[in-house]
């Protein structure tokens, strides 16, 4: 079964500093994972995706995420940090034998002036 | 392009109701899914449609339902309304029926107060 951790439910950094966003992910196959942003009062944006192409994923807004077979990992990486950031951050893996996406519990990234 | 459009917003119900949620997809987009997220977690998977018919399923019970028109547009409907269903309903659209390589588009959501 698929199944994706988010290991931080809480992340604070200061501006301009570099976001780390850990997530690990279960797949019994090659799996399809996804990192999606949510504001507060805003729909759902997809930031990157992996889909068994490139390991190292650029997203918008100056995010990457890297694939790490070995380790299963998804982490979402962003060199330096801005106000605008702010926001809930989830990882996602896609179950296509179930067509569902499975979410995990989220991150909030908290930025310090 | 319009993007996924949700309505209501937000709506109050008392337990033992019934509620229809609407959802307009993206021009283009013939498959829809909806998601419940309780305040604090992510998003959890009830069902997709794609052409008109529901061709996946999260652990839900049968009082979630739903039905797709032939726009695209769908309603979840959820009878028997209980405390623990109050919680943001999303809902996103695309093309296609898997994950893997179609971007979901997502609408703002209906927030659900059970009283």
């Amino acid at each position: 079964a698929q199944s994706v951790t988010q290991l931080d439910s809480h992340v604070s950094v200061s501006e301009g500093t570099p976001v780390l966003l850990r997530c690990n992910y279960s797949s019994s196959y090659s799996p399809s994972l996804f990192w999606y942003v949510q504001h507060p009062n805003k729909g759902l944006q997809l930031l990157l995706k992996y889909t068994s192409a490139a390991t190292l994923v650029k997203g918008i807004n100056g995010f990457e995420a890297e694939f790490k077979k070995s380790e299963t990992s998804f982490h979402l990486t962003k060199p330096s940090a801005h106000m605008s950031d702010a926001a809930e951050y989830f990882c996602v893996v896609s179950d296509d034998l179930n067509y569902q996406l499975i979410w995990g519990a989220g991150t909030k990234l908290i930025i310090k002036p | 392009e319009t993007g996924v459009t949700q309505s209501p917003t937000h709506l109050i119900k008392t337990r033992g109701q019934q509620v229809t949620l609407r959802c307009s997809s993206q021009s283009g987009h013939n498959t829809v899914s909806w998601y419940q997220q309780a305040l604090g977690q992510g998003p959890q998977f009830i069902f997709q449609y794609y052409r008109e018919e529901e061709n996946g399923r999260g652990n839900f019970p049968p009082r979630f339902s739903g039905l797709q028109f032939p726009n695209y547009s769908s309603e979840l409907n959820v009878n028997a309304l209980e405390l623990d269903d109050s919680a943001l309903y999303l809902c996103a659209s695309r093309t296609g029926t898997s994950g893997s390589y179609n971007e979901q588009f997502f609408g703002p959501g209906t927030r659900l107060t059970v009283l």
